[in-house]
């Protein structure tokens, strides 16, 4: 199966600062690249998303870059606030083949964001 | 509204007795899948279903059952619990089979003692 890693597992930031999440793969041929977002007590949900098609994707302060080369994706919040604090997930995703539907996460990372 | 529903919220029971957790959605999405999360582990999956009365295992399957009668429902069975399953569940679905985003129900905490 596909062993995901995020790094790191966790990171405070002032108010203002940009933040970065990595996440490293091991399937080659995984195609679609999620980033999930956790408040505490709540459910996570999808903040966005890319596919191996694209190298990097944007929306407002939240980006995502892909080097499928290196198998590795990245979150980037930049001008963070208190409201970005929550804990983030990846679970890249390959279609096809014999693990076809079956997901793994990445461990989290619980961002902080200081005032 | 589109979502996800996973009764009950919170759960608290005995070893070995039998309990059903159900996930409901009225999206018509294919695919359905159980997660559940503990400190320190992320999300592991525990069974997924691509469509009606096809279910195949996830990470963490011992211990658990599925089944998938109707599209919009799969309920998670905990036919002898044990404490190492004090957990939170999540169900999740989507419209496609993958390259597509998942959206979570609100989570069952499942005490077990």
């Amino acid at each position: 199966g596909e062993n995901v890693e995020q790094h790191p597992s966790t990171l405070s930031v002032q108010e203002g600062d940009s933040a970065v999440i990595k996440c490293t793969y091991s399937d080659s041929a995984s195609n679609y690249f999620p980033w999930y977002k956790q408040e505490l007590g709540k459910r996570p949900q999808l903040i966005i998303d890319i596919r191996s098609n694209v190298g990097e994707k944007k929306d407002q302060r939240i980006a995502v870059t892909l080097n499928k080369t290196a198998k590795h994706f990245s979150l980037h919040i930049t001008e963070t606030q208190p409201e970005d604090s929550a804990v983030y997930f990846c679970a890249p995703e390959t279609g096809g083949g014999t693990s076809y539907g079956k997901l793994t996460f990445g461990q989290g990372t619980i961002l902080t964001v200081h005032p | 509204e589109a979502q996800v529903t996973q009764n009950p919220r919170y759960l608290i029971t005995v070893t070995g007795k039998k309990l059903t957790v159900t996930c409901s959605q009225n999206m018509n999405h294919e695919y359905m899948s159980w997660y559940r999360q503990d400190p320190g582990l992320g999300l592991r999956q525990i069974y997924y279903s691509m469509n009606v009365e096809v279910t195949d295992k996830g990470d963490v399957p011992e211990g658990y059952k599925v089944s998938r009668k109707e599209k919009r429902n799969f309920p998670l069975i905990l036919e002898s619990p044990s404490p190492n399953q004090t957990s939170l569940y999540f169900c999740a679905s989507r419209p496609g089979s993958y390259n597509s985003p998942l959206h979570f129900g609100n989570g069952t905490r499942l005490t077990v003692t």
